[in-house]
This record gives structure tokens, C-alpha cells and sequence, in this order.
């Protein structure tokens, strides 16, 4: 079936550093999800990609869709403490009504 | 923006006993909703899909008698977890997708529900 493979599944980074993160699969997927989750919270939506190639950014975050439609990025710049949390790639599901298929997160603890 | 919200946020009940989790969009229609499950540590298990006026669709290896469905209006979807018991115990988490809209394809996600069962 359809799997996103996420990585890394954890980092511990100083304060002010970048992050990258991505996400890739062996089908394509037509649209990129990327989420993050607090503690005991649901996930809110980030960034969404929607063709091929789409860099997108969203304040300190930056997503890209890749060209090849298998893969996508997540990049945070300047990290600060409430930038901690979880963070998830998604993807639709290819013929399943739009379901969400999830990459396994992406684990983010920032150092003061 | 979108916005879902789910309700209780969190929930403590004795094993044998049922719980209702209401999930209702408040700014906009979804015929669609999903019911995830998400253990620590872990990423979300899709558990359902809520269709509203028809029956749910369970994910393989879901029960439907456990985890009951229902979604009675283009706003609100609850899961009843039927006679729970401690394994019952999780993070349970809705979403929903705009009916209408240029960016039909995201998902807008309810706070989320911890239920305890003693």
C-alpha cells in the first residue's frame, strides 16, 4: 500500500539552529500534508503542497513538493523552544476518498 | 480559518462502561469526518471514516461493534466506545474535510480525546 517513510524520527537541537525533515514514499502522491502535534493536542496543519515542484513557505517553515512526486521536505529555520512537538507528513490516499495516510513523525526537542 | 472541535478532552470511566466522543466542525460542512487512534510515541491509526447519512467504514481489524459510529449531521460525528476496558485506553483524535472549498484535500484535526479506562 501506500507509506510515507519519515525521517529522522527524532532530533535534539540547540536553540537558533535548522531543521530539515522530509518524507518519501514508493507511490505518488498528488498532494503534500505537513502537520505538527503538542502534547495531548491534535495535529495542526502546516503547509499543504499541491503540484510538483511547489516550494511553499509559512513564516520560519519551508515545505517543497518533490519533483518526482514521491518525496517532500520541511525545513525550520531559527529554531525556538515552542517549536517542539511532532511533526507529520500526509499524504491522500490515491482511490480512498482523500484518507490520510501518515509518515511515522517526526520527534523535535529545541535546547534553550 | 477551519475550525473542528472535539469533546471531552479527556475522560475517565470504569471498564465496562460506554463513552461518547462528539466531533463537530464549526465553521464549515463535512459530509466526510475520520476517527484516529494514536498510541504514545506513535503516528495516527486511522480507526474509521464517518460518512454523514450512511453507514461508517471501519478500518481492517477495527470493531465496529466496539467503536461506534455515528454522523447525524453535516456538522457532528461521535465515536461511542462501547463497554471499555483498559486496552480501550488512548488518544483518540477526529478530523474533518471542508465539503466545499479550493483546498479540499486538507484535513482540520479536533483537539483530541484521552480516555482512561480503569
Amino acid at each position: 500500500g501506500q507509506q510515507l517513510n519519515q525521517s529522522p524520527q527524532s532530533m535534539f537541537i540547540q536553540e537558533g539552529e535548522d531543521v530539515s525533515m522530509n518524507c518519501t514514499s514508493s507511490s505518488i502522491f498528488n498532494t503534500w500534508l505537513w502537520y505538527k502535534q503538542d502534547p495531548g493536542e491534535g495535529p495542526v496543519l502546516l503547509i499543504a503542497l499541491y503540484k510538483a515542484g511547489e516550494l511553499t513557505s509559512n513564516g520560519r517553515l519551508t515545505a517543497q513538493f518533490g519533483i518526482t512526486r514521491k518525496d517532500s521536505f520541511l525545513n525550520i529555520s531559527a529554531s525556538i523552544p515552542s517549536d517542539v512537538g511532532i511533526y507529520f507528513c500526509a499524504g491522500p490516499r490515491v482511490n480512498a476518498g482523500n484518507m490520510l495516510t501518515f509518515g511515522g513523525g517526526t520527534r523535535l526537542m529545541v535546547k534553550p | 480559518g477551519a475550525v473542528v472541535s472535539q469533546h471531552p478532552s479527556r475522560v475517565i470511566c470504569k471498564s465496562g462502561t460506554s463513552v461518547k466522543i462528539e466531533c463537530r466542525s464549526l465553521d464549515f460542512q463535512a459530509t466526510t469526518m475520520f476517527w484516529y487512534r494514536q498510541f504514545p510515541k506513535q503516528s495516527l491509526m486511522l480507526m474509521a471514516t464517518s460518512n454523514e447519512g450512511s453507514k461508517a467504514t471501519y478500518e481492517q481489524g477495527v470493531e465496529k461493534d466496539k467503536f461506534l459510529i455515528n454522523h447525524a449531521s453535516l456538522t457532528l460525528s461521535t465515536l461511542t466506545v462501547t463497554s471499555a476496558h483498559p486496552e480501550d485506553s488512548s488518544f483518540y483524535i477526529c478530523s474533518a474535510r471542508r465539503d466545499r472549498g479550493l483546498r479540499t484535500g486538507e484535513l482540520f484535526f479536533g483537539e483530541g480525546s484521552r480516555l482512561t479506562v480503569l
